[in-house]
């Protein structure tokens, strides 16, 4: 079992969509719980970053976290093109960040 | 939070040559991280870049390959050595503050081997 599992994608959805992205994990030590944005040729960057279970926004953006079922998520809600993106869902346990493989989101305007 | 810069953004490179992939950050920076992003892959840690001592490698990776140093708190270049063509990849430079804080990434070196 891989240690962390994201919902491949891709996803394509039209502007103003809601856009869910899930992941699962199987390491109990992960502590911190982070989904990065990265547009192509460019580097992954923070979206979102929380250590406990429950909800954490952000303006469009909402993290969803379960420890007990270990499980997170991000919403994305009214969508736009600019939000077309890979996101990925990272770990932390310690200063070792684990990522998952990245769900490609495409917006259509 | 800092601005990371990488060098070059891109390059490509004769079997058996090896790269140097230099990291500047605009601050300083605790900790420094090297990652790789293979086609279609997710990021995988090759080693943390310690200021005044060897780096730490991650399983898989070994310094002979990829040789790193950390002179300062602002910069640390990674050595991609003796490179074939399955060493063709992203390069990316990540820091952070302190162990429990998140990482934030330059723009990666995209690195083909021919």
């Amino acid at each position: 079992q891989k240690e962390v599992e994201q919902d491949p994608g891709p996803l394509s959805v039209p502007e103003g969509a809601i856009v869910s992205l899930n992941c699962t994990y199987s390491n109990s030590a992960f502590q911190y719980f982070m989904w990065y944005r990265q547009y192509s040729r460019k580097g992954p960057e923070l979206l979102m970053y929380t250590y406990s279970s429950g909800n954490k926004e952000d303006g469009r953006f909402t993290a969803q976290v379960d420890k007990s079922s270990k499980y997170i998520s991000l919403f994305i809600r009214d969508s736009q093109p600019s939000d077309s993106a890979t996101y990925l869902c990272a770990f932390l346990n310690d200063y070792k960040l684990s990522f998952g493989a990245g769900t490609t989101v495409t917006v259509r305007a | 939070s800092a601005v990371i810069s990488q060098k070059p953004s891109r390059d490509i490179c004769q079997r058996g040559t090896s790269l140097t992939i230099q990291c500047q950050v605009d601050s300083q920076v605790t900790m420094m991280f090297w990652y790789r992003q293979q086609p279609g892959q997710s990021l995988t840690l090759i080693a943390t870049a310690n200021q005044g001592s060897e780096a730490t490698y991650e399983s898989g990776f070994v310094i002979d390959k990829f040789p790193i140093s950390r002179p300062n708190l602002t910069f640390s270049t990674l050595t991609v050595s003796n490179m074939s063509p399955e060493d063709s990849s992203i390069y990316l430079c990540s820091v952070a503050d302190t162990y429990d804080q998140p990482q934030h990434f330059g723009d990666g070196t995209r690195l083909s081997i021919l």
